[in-house]
């Protein structure tokens, strides 16, 4: 069965500093990967999307990801981060129609 | 375009009740996912409709049950709540379903007391 695994339950990071959320998964064929982002008390929010070709995927509010098959991962990353980035961030991987198959997500702290 | 819109925001039930919760997905969408989200189960898949037909269904009990209607809008049912329904209960749509992008709505807050 497909299985999104996020390692990290919580991150901090200092203000300005680089960011990588790293997220593995399960799938026997070629996956279809999303990362959302959760604000308190908010839905979630699309931040990008890998279903093939560049393996190096470009999305919203300056975060970008890297397909890596031969490592089953798919992590997320952004250069400097600010302030308003703290939230949850979802990794997931699509199964069949409609469904999403979500890992437990990471909470990413500022640190100021 | 307006979002995927949810009422109510927020509800507080007792044991045993029933409750349903109602998703407008965005216009021209015509899937509509149901997702349960916990602090000790994370997000989790209840099921989507697609022109007021079931096409996928996650493993929750048969107490949690949805529907469709022909402009799309959804509801979902829960019956006999128990406490550990206590939870976020957030609505996607997309425009076929698939593979295409979902938007999520704001979520409801189910509180079971």
């Amino acid at each position: 069965a497909q299985s999104v695994t996020q390692p990290d339950i919580h991150i901090t990071v200092s203000e300005g500093a680089s960011l990588e959320l790293r997220c593995n998964y399960s799938y026997g064929a070629t996956p279809y990967l999303f990362w959302y982002v959760q604000s308190p008390g908010q839905g979630l929010q699309l931040l990008l999307k890998y279903f093939s070709g560049d393996t190096l995927v470009q999305g919203i509010k300056g975060f970008e990801a890297e397909f890596k098959r031969s490592q089953s991962s798919f992590n997320l990353r952004k250069p400097s981060v600010h302030w308003s980035d703290a939230a949850e961030y979802f990794c997931a991987v699509a199964q069949g129609a409609s469904k999403i198959i979500f890992g437990s997500g990471t909470r990413l702290s500022i640190r100021p | 375009k307006a979002g995927v819109t949810q009422t109510p925001r927020y509800l507080i039930k007792t044991r045993g009740q029933q409750v349903t919760l109602s998703c407008s997905p965005i216009s021209g969408h015509r899937s509509v996912s149901w997702y349960q989200q916990t602090p000790g189960q994370g997000l989790q898949f209840l099921f989507e409709y697609f022109s007021e037909t079931q096409r996928n269904k996650g493993n929750f009990p048969g107490r949690f049950s949805g529907r469709q209607f022909s402009n799309s809008r959804s509801e979902m049912n829960v019956s006999t709540l128990e406490l550990g329904d206590s939870a976020l209960y957030l609505c996607a749509s997309s425009t076929s379903g698939g593979m295409d992008t979902q938007y999520f709505g704001p979520g409801t807050r189910l509180t079971v007391l």
